[in-house]
């Protein structure tokens, strides 16, 4: 089976472009997540889908980012205008019931 | 809310000693509880979870974990390591109406001494 298939795996990007990333969940898994890592805050849960309908988007930390998963098989991160401090790796996840979730492995964000 | 505590940042073990990783977690009521070890530049994998039953889980790559209500914790063992258990490890606790928020410790860096 195939996992989940994140997109780009690397990105540098200059401050101020728009930034998306990609993410296929794991076929028949119902919840989508998005985290982000990095050394400062650790693992943090943006948001997260169910059904293609966002549950939980308390950790999205400003209106520069949005998250939206069209159908089922894929969703998207944007970040706009991107800006130095949003450097980090974002992982996308997906669960069927809603726990145990499996990683992708990771897009990892430079914003120079 | 729920949090996860893991109260070692880092720790360093010998090849063959035993490891035991901590965990602490706040959680109204019965929490499901997951460890997942990430490797450099690698997402994570999941280790072993707890959601009933028995207290003590076993996963994969010989770890163990033992949920513990009266101390609220949940730490991870195992009996001897190897060098390619080097890694970040965390403990994380699904909360939320239908268990779905699932909220990350820190992680504790595991270094192994040869």
């Amino acid at each position: 089976d195939a996992g989940v298939i994140q997109s780009p795996r690397h990105e540098v990007t200059e401050m101020g472009q728009e930034v998306t990333l990609r993410c296929k969940p794991i076929s028949g898994h119902d919840y989508l997540f998005w985290y982000r890592q990095t050394m400062m805050r650790g693992l943090e849960l943006l948001i997260y889908f169910n059904n293609n309908v966002p549950i939980d988007d308390s950790g999205m930390p400003e209106d520069r980012f949005s998250a939206k998963m069209p159908n089922a098989s894929f969703s998207t991160l944007k970040i706009q205008p991107s800006e130095p401090r949003d450097s980090a790796v974002y992982f996308c996840a997906s669960s069927s019931g809603g726990n145990t979730i499996y990683f992708g492995e990771g897009s990892w964000l430079t914003v120079v | 809310a729920q949090s996860v505590t893991q109260p070692d940042i880092h720790i360093t073990v010998s090849e063959g000693a035993s490891l035991e990783l901590r965990c602490n977690y706040s959680y109204g009521a019965t929490p499901y509880l997951f460890w997942y070890v990430q490797s450099p530049g690698q997402g994570l994998q999941l280790l072993l979870k707890y959601f009933s039953g028995d207290t003590l889980v076993q996963g994969i790559k010989g770890f163990e974990a033992e949920f513990k209500r009266s101390q609220s914790s949940f730490n991870l063992r195992k009996p001897s390591v190897h060098w390619s258990d080097a890694a970040e490890y965390f403990c994380a606790v699904a909360a939320g109406s239908s268990a779905s928020k699932i909220i990350f410790g820190s992680g504790t860096r595991l270094s192994i001494r040869p």
